[in-house]
């Protein structure tokens, strides 16, 4: 069976722009979630989605959105770009509360 | 807010030595506990998950063990290799959401 898997794996954006990353959950999983992780530090949850509606959202700025498709899959977008936005993204998907999370290989995005 | 600390930062053992990774909370009203291991650049692996219901689980060399009413749980690697060099998280799931704790980055010297 196919993991998590996230595209692209690694990106380069100039400040200012906007991006979108990819992710698609196990099959079955109708659970996803978003993380960033800065180099050094353990990962920050950014949003949660079920069956398409938001059911978390974590301290970060209206820059960030996220959407969860019919078939599950989800788009993480961050508009006007920083510096500091530079890090490693990371998606998870869980069949529900009690199963854990199961994460992809991240997405490496790097602003200058 | 829930935060999660874990001790130590990093640690640098022999082969063959046993050890415990540990990690606590302020909140004990975490669900699950998942632990999980990062290669450097890379995504995490999962590599052991307490359900609510349970206060350990083992897999081959690892076990992991959870009180809640502490705020605590350990993570014990037996016969550690060489292979086992990475950064152990542990994330305490509250059911909507997922606290990471910073990691501990474990050497293992051959």
């Amino acid at each position: 069976d196919a993991g998590v898997t996230q595209s692209p794996t690694h990106l380069i954006k100039t400040r200012g722009q906007q991006v979108t990353l990819r992710c698609s959950p196990i099959s079955g999983h109708k659970s996803v979630s978003w993380y960033q992780q800065v180099l050094g530090q353990g990962p920050q949850f950014i949003f949660q989605y079920y069956e398409k509606e938001e059911r978390g959202r974590g301290n970060f700025p209206d820059r960030f959105s996220a959407r969860q498709f019919p078939n599950y899959s989800s788009e993480l977008n961050v508009n006007a770009l920083l510096l500091g936005d530079s890090a490693l993204y990371l998606c998870a998907s869980t069949p529900g509360i009690d199963y854990g999370y199961t994460f992809g290989s991240g997405t490496r995005l790097t602003v200058v | 807010k829930q935060e999660v600390t874990q001790i130590p930062a990093a640690l640098s053992v022999p082969e063959g030595e046993n050890l415990v990774l540990n990690c606590s909370f302020t909140d004990s009203a975490i669900y699950n506990l998942q632990w999980f291991r990062q290669d450097p650049g890379k995504g995490l692996t999962s590599l052991l998950l307490i359900q609510s219901s349970q206060r350990e689980q083992t897999s081959g060399r690892l076990n992991a063990s959870l009180d809640k009413s502490s705020g605590r749980s350990t993570l014990y690697i037996a016969a550690s290799q060489p292979g086992d060099s990475a950064t152990y998280l542990c994330a305490g799931d509250t059911g909507n959401q997922f606290y990471f704790g910073t990691g501990t980055s474990l050497t293992v010297i051959p």
